[in-house]
């Protein structure tokens, strides 16, 4: 089954204490790309990799971390987590860069920053 | 900058009737695509139609279709025999270009009740 999927689902964590969401995919995508959705503020973009190893800043990275060394993994690292980064976090994946076709999320992670 | 707005934060239809979610849109630029995601209470974001924007045909989906207004940027959805699994937060989304990642850029969304 084609499918983007992430982990963890949920968690909560305290401030200043690393963590790494991963999203894995199966569909030999190109494009990854990560996603923080607020409430009032819709899905805004955190990250994207066009490729392995070519990453680059979405609207919002600050105090976010990824990396891309292999094709179908795409981890969202938090360093030092802050109350600000409670969100819902969604990775997506697509054929290419150019992002014409369907962008197929993962089932987003709930994170609470305590 | 290039936005999505949703004037309508939310919306009631009944059971089998019709309902039209609005969305605008500014860009600057000729070609692009533009899409509706629905997002039930599952949180899972599902891709419900999508549009080319040099087609000048509106895109349908069974049940689900779009009035595309290219010179007015807007861009409609319309629910046609609204059923209770159409209830859930839609988001209009526009990609942008190489110089924003192709970045979907997202409007806040509208959120359908559907009344039996």
């Amino acid at each position: 089954e084609a499918q983007v999927t992430q982990n963890p689902r949920y968690l909560i964590t305290v401030t200043g204490k690393k963590l790494t969401v991963t999203c894995s995919q199966n569909m030999n995508h190109e494009y990854m790309s990560w996603y923080r959705q607020d409430p009032g503020l819709g899905l805004r973009q955190i990250y994207y990799s066009m490729n392995v190893e070519v990453t680059d800043k979405g609207d919002v990275p600050e105090g976010y971390k990824v990396s891309r060394k292999e094709k179908r993994n795409f981890p969202l690292i938090l360093e030092s987590p802050s109350p600000n980064q409670t969100s819902l976090y969604f990775c997506a994946s697509s054929w290419s860069g150019q992002n014409t076709g369907e962008l197929f999320f993962g089932e987003g992670s709930r994170l609470t920053v305590l | 900058a290039q936005t999505v707005t949703q004037s309508q934060p939310e919306m009631s239809v009944q059971e089998a009737e019709t309902v039209t979610l609005s969305c605008t849109y500014d860009t600057s630029e000729s070609d692009y695509y533009l899409f509706w995601y629905k997002q039930p209470p599952s949180r899972q974001m599902i891709l419900v139609i999508r549009q080319e924007a040099y087609k000048q045909q509106n895109a349908t989906e069974n049940r689900f279709s779009v009035n595309f207004q290219k010179a007015a940027k807007s861009f409609s959805l319309k629910i046609s025999d609204s059923q209770l699994g159409d209830a859930a937060m839609y988001f209009c989304a526009y990609v942008f270009g190489l110089d924003s990642g192709y970045a979907l850029n997202f409007g806040k969304g509208t959120s359908l009740l559907v009344t039996p």
